[in-house]
């Protein structure tokens, strides 16, 4: 079965610096990751998407994210982080093998940004 | 081209009654899918539909609920003699139609249902 493990539930940065935000995804198949942002109250936004293209994605508002095979991971950065960051995030894979589209979402990360 | 237009915002219930969540999906777009996101978690898939079928609904209870997606009109998740355990923001996403590829799903703003 595919699943994803959000690593860190809750992750505290200052503005301007440097944002990693864990994900390990388990697979049979070749994997469709994405990284979702919602901010309090709202809907779901897509930040970027990896389909087995080049591995580094680089997504909205500064956003990028590695597919590593080997450490079956997709962790999500950005280089300085803004305030307006602060959000929860998604770790998502799609599950490829009903081929339906679904989607099978991590547990969340927030993201915390000081002053 | 309007985003997924999901209604009302929010909705209050009490215990007993039926709750409808509507969702428009994106122009073009044939596929419904339906989340719950429980306070403090991620979403959770309940059911995939497109036009007058019911693909997947995989994640859907086995009782009170139902959803669908006719020929004409929005995408209805319908609940029936609502309990508390039901309060959640349930989120409609909608993607187009692209055969053997997944793609990303455009999400709606969501409804909050709140039970009393």
């Amino acid at each position: 079965a595919q699943s994803v493990t959000q690593l860190d539930s809750h992750v505290s940065v200052s503005e301007g610096t440097p944002v990693l935000l864990r994900c390990n995804y388990s697979s049979s198949y070749s994997p469709s990751l994405f990284w979702y942002v919602q901010h309090p109250n709202k809907g779901l936004q897509l930040l970027l998407k990896y389909t087995s293209a080049a591995t580094l994605v680089k997504g909205i508002n500064g956003f990028e994210a590695e597919f590593k095979k080997s450490e079956t991971s997709f962790h999500l950065t950005k280089p300085s982080a803004h305030m307006s960051d602060a959000a929860e995030y998604f770790c998502v894979v799609s599950d490829t093998a009903s081929n339906t589209g679904k989607l099978i979402f991590g547990q969340g990360t927030t993201l915390q940004v000081k002053p | 081209n309007a985003g997924v237009m999901q209604n009302p915002r929010h909705l209050v219930r009490r215990r007993g009654q039926e709750a409808r969540l509507r969702c428009s999906p994106m122009k073009g777009h044939s596929h419904v899918y339906w989340y719950r996101q429980l306070p403090e978690e991620g979403l959770k898939f309940m059911v995939y539909l497109q036009k007058e079928n019911i693909i997947d609904e995989s994640g859907m209870p086995k009782e009170r609920f139902s959803a669908e997606f006719p020929k004409e009109g929005p995408s209805i998740l319908r609940i029936q003699q609502v309990v508390r355990g039901d309060s959640a923001a349930y989120f409609c996403a909608s993607s187009p139609p692209v055969p053997g590829r997944p793609t990303e799903a455009f999400f709606g703003q969501g409804t909050r249902l709140t039970v009393v």
